[in-house]
């Protein structure tokens, strides 16, 4: 089974540009979790999207955007970059199933941002 | 804002050596306590999840337990290996996906 995915590995954009990541989950999950991990920092929830539909947001403010398609697939784009943004992004996914105790994640190897 | 603690921050061990971590939680509206192994350049790797109060879990030479009333959790190493060096996260998760990760402790294992 084929595990979670993500483009690109490596990113170099300058303050102000806009930058768009892909993620692809597992098979047959439904559910894609982003999450944001800056020097010093725990990863930080971005939010998680499900079925074609943000269920739940971390604290993060508007710059930061995503979106599901029908396969999925998800995107995460962040506008107008500031320095502060340099950070490694990792996705996750899972079956994302309502009422679960848990859903377990599973993470992709993470997209590394870099903002000049 | 819900502060998921981990200590020690790093750890270095000679090889062979036992050690631990604690990571300690929120212990309200406890649903789920995650422990994952991150190897550099590699993907988190899901070791445990833990719900019930006093539940240990074991693979190989790690074990985990679990104290939701007092919010922590020990994650535990016998014999430690270098090919055990990595970055040990915990998390503490409720329904709908939302994970609070700690700021993670990394081991070293000098051969």
């Amino acid at each position: 089974k084929a595990g979670v995915t993500q483009t690109p590995r490596y990113l170099i954009k300058t303050r102000g540009q806009q930058v768009t990541l892909s993620c692809s989950p597992i098979s047959g999950h439904r559910s894609v979790s982003w999450y944001q991990q800056t020097p010093g920092q725990g990863l930080q929830f971005l939010f998680e999207y499900f079925s074609e539909t943000q269920r739940n947001k971390g604290n993060f403010p508007g710059r930061f955007s995503g979106r599901q398609f029908s396969n999925s697939r998800s995107e995460m784009n962040v506008s107008t970059l500031e320095l502060g943004d340099s950070a490694l992004y990792l996705c996750a996914s899972s079956t994302g199933t309502s009422g679960a105790f848990y859903n377990e994640q599973f993470f992709g190897p993470g997209t590394r941002l870099t903002v000049l | 804002i819900l502060n998921v603690e981990q200590s020690p921050q790093s750890l270095h061990v000679q090889e062979g050596d036992s050690t631990n971590f604690t990571c300690s939680f929120p212990s309200s509206n406890f649903y789920a306590l995650h422990w994952y192994r991150w190897e550099t350049a590699k993907s988190p790797e899901a070791l445990f999840v833990m719900t019930l109060n006093g539940d240990e879990k074991k693979k190989g030479r790690i074990s985990a337990t679990l104290n939701t009333k007092e919010g922590y959790s020990y994650l535990y190493i016998k014999g430690s290996q270098p090919e055990d060096s990595a970055t040990y996260l915990c998390a503490w998760s409720r329904t709908g996906n939302q994970f609070y990760f700690g700021t993670g402790t990394s081991l070293t294992v000098i051969p």
